[in-house]
């Protein structure tokens, strides 16, 4: 069981958008901020938004993050069907000392 | 190019041991925290360990403290994992990865491919 808490599954169509959600506690996400990775099949993580909301060099702009007290939200737009694949969420525990992640969640592009 | 390469994963029997390593190249890998992630099959990202730049200061999640140590060789320019008393649950997809940021701002942004490590009789 994961610290964080995202939806097992997202979808949408080519051109539509989605959001995927992150829930923790005070320990985590309510002091500090949240990165998102992306995870496509066959590949290794890689780093789509780091501090609730910055996207690192090469990562389109449809892409975008928030965050607000314990929860955190990944919005992606104008899907693509290479957006197919995992997306976690991940930040710091001041309790457990130690990085946690979210479930994953599972992005079709329908 | 910042590349990181993990080696030394593998099958090993229950109770056994086994050591990984992570080659890190393309940035000045001794001014880096570094970090174990795992990926069990069918499940989501897992973190393992940490070492600070200078090896002094390391940490473990609670399902590998006491069985798992991280170190790391700076003049070697490679991270390690000494696995050790291996159980099945540990079967996963190892990643190294490092630890950017800065100003109280960290994330994991380079990511090696993974080594696979299969504990079973």
């Amino acid at each position: 069981q994961s610290v964080l808490t995202q939806p097992p599954s997202a979808s949408g169509t080519p051109g539509q958008g989605v959001t995927i959600s992150c829930s923790g506690s005070y320990s985590n996400i309510g002091g500090n901020t949240v990165n998102w990775y992306q995870r496509l099949p066959g590949t290794a993580p890689k780093l789509l938004i780091y501090s609730n909301n910055q996207r690192p060099s090469g990562v389109p702009d449809r892409f975008s993050g928030s965050g607000s007290g314990t929860s955190a939200s990944l919005a992606i737009s104008g899907l693509q069907s290479e957006d197919e694949g995992d997306y976690y969420c991940g930040t710091w525990d001041d309790s457990l000392n130690g990085w946690v992640f979210g479930g994953g969640t599972k992005l079709t592009v329908l | 190019e910042v590349q990181l390469v993990e080696s030394g994963g593998g099958l090993v029997q229950p109770g056994g041991s086994l050591r990984l390593s992570c080659a890190a190249s393309g940035f000045t890998f001794s001014t880096y925290w570094m970090n174990w992630v795992r990926q069990a099959p069918g499940k989501g990202l897992v973190w393992v360990s940490r070492i600070h730049s200078d090896g002094s200061t390391t940490s473990y999640a609670d399902l590998v403290k006491g069985r798992f140590t991280i170190s790391r060789d700076n003049a070697k320019n490679t991270l390690y994992l000494q696995m050790n008393s291996l159980r099945a649950e540990d079967t996963a997809v190892y990643y190294c990865a490092r630890e950017g940021g800065g100003y109280g701002d960290y994330y994991f942004d380079y990511w090696g491919q993974g080594a696979l490590v299969t504990v079973s009789s």
